[in-house]
């Protein structure tokens, strides 16, 4: 398997533009976490979705971010508008079926820069 | 409060020294338990697990205290190599189940 896939690598984009992180999760993972990670605050949870559906979004900082995943393989991280302080690097991980407590699997990362 | 609290470091020792890393959690219903590690400008890893008995994987001790909420890492005969972030994993079920990471303890091995 690929692995966990993320796209870009890497995005610049201005003050006030849309910006879309896509993720592949590894096949037949059940659930998918949204993370961001910034020297001053870490890695952060931001969504997850287990069977595509979100649980959790108590992370996501403010309605400007939303998170979608419309089949099993395949979900996408939007803020709109974006902000400088969105500037971060941000990770999608996925996890084994059927076993919640198992380990998570990262994609190498989105690094967003907001000017 | 964070739900997974580590001392961010950065420790600093000599290659060939232990070094320990500790770690608390303050949801007791906590369940999995995981060290990684993330290198410089790459995604994180898993290092390995940490099950109730405590475990051993070469060089690597992992400790988990239930009562405690408290888990710990040991890393005996540094490497430089095993200078990254070392950041300490808590995975909680009830209804589904989420995945928390500390902030990262930051270890640099020096020649």
């Amino acid at each position: 398997d690929a692995g966990v896939i993320q796209s870009p690598r890497h995005e610049v984009t201005e003050m006030g533009q849309e910006v879309t992180l896509r993720c592949k999760p590894i096949s037949g993972h059940d659930y998918l976490f949204w993370y961001r990670q910034t020297m001053m605050r870490g890695l952060e949870l931001l969504i997850y979705f287990n069977n595509n559906v979100p649980i959790d979004d108590s992370g996501m900082p403010e309605d400007r971010f939303s998170a979608k995943m419309p089949n099993a393989s395949f979900s996408t991280l939007k803020i709109q508008p974006s902000e400088p302080r969105d500037s971060a690097v941000y990770f999608c991980a996925s996890s084994f079926p059927g076993r919640g407590l198992a380990e998570a699997f990262f994609g190498q990362g989105t690094r967003l820069t907001v000017v | 409060r964070k739900e997974v609290e580590q001392d961010p470091g950065p420790f600093n020792v000599p290659e060939g020294a232990t070094v320990a890393f500790n770690c608390t959690y303050s949801n007791s219903a906590s369940q999995s338990f995981f060290w990684y590690r993330q290198d410089c400008r790459k995604e994180p890893k898993l290092l390995m697990s940490v099950y109730s008995s405590g475990n051993e994987d070469g060089r690597f001790t992992a400790q988990l205290n239930r009562a405690s909420q408290y888990i710990s890492l040991l890393i005996r005969d540094s490497k430089l190599s095993d200078s990254a972030t070392y950041l300490c994993v808590v995975r909680t079920y009830s209804s589904a189940s989420k995945i928390i990471f500390g902030s990262g303890t930051r270890l640099s091995i020096r020649p």
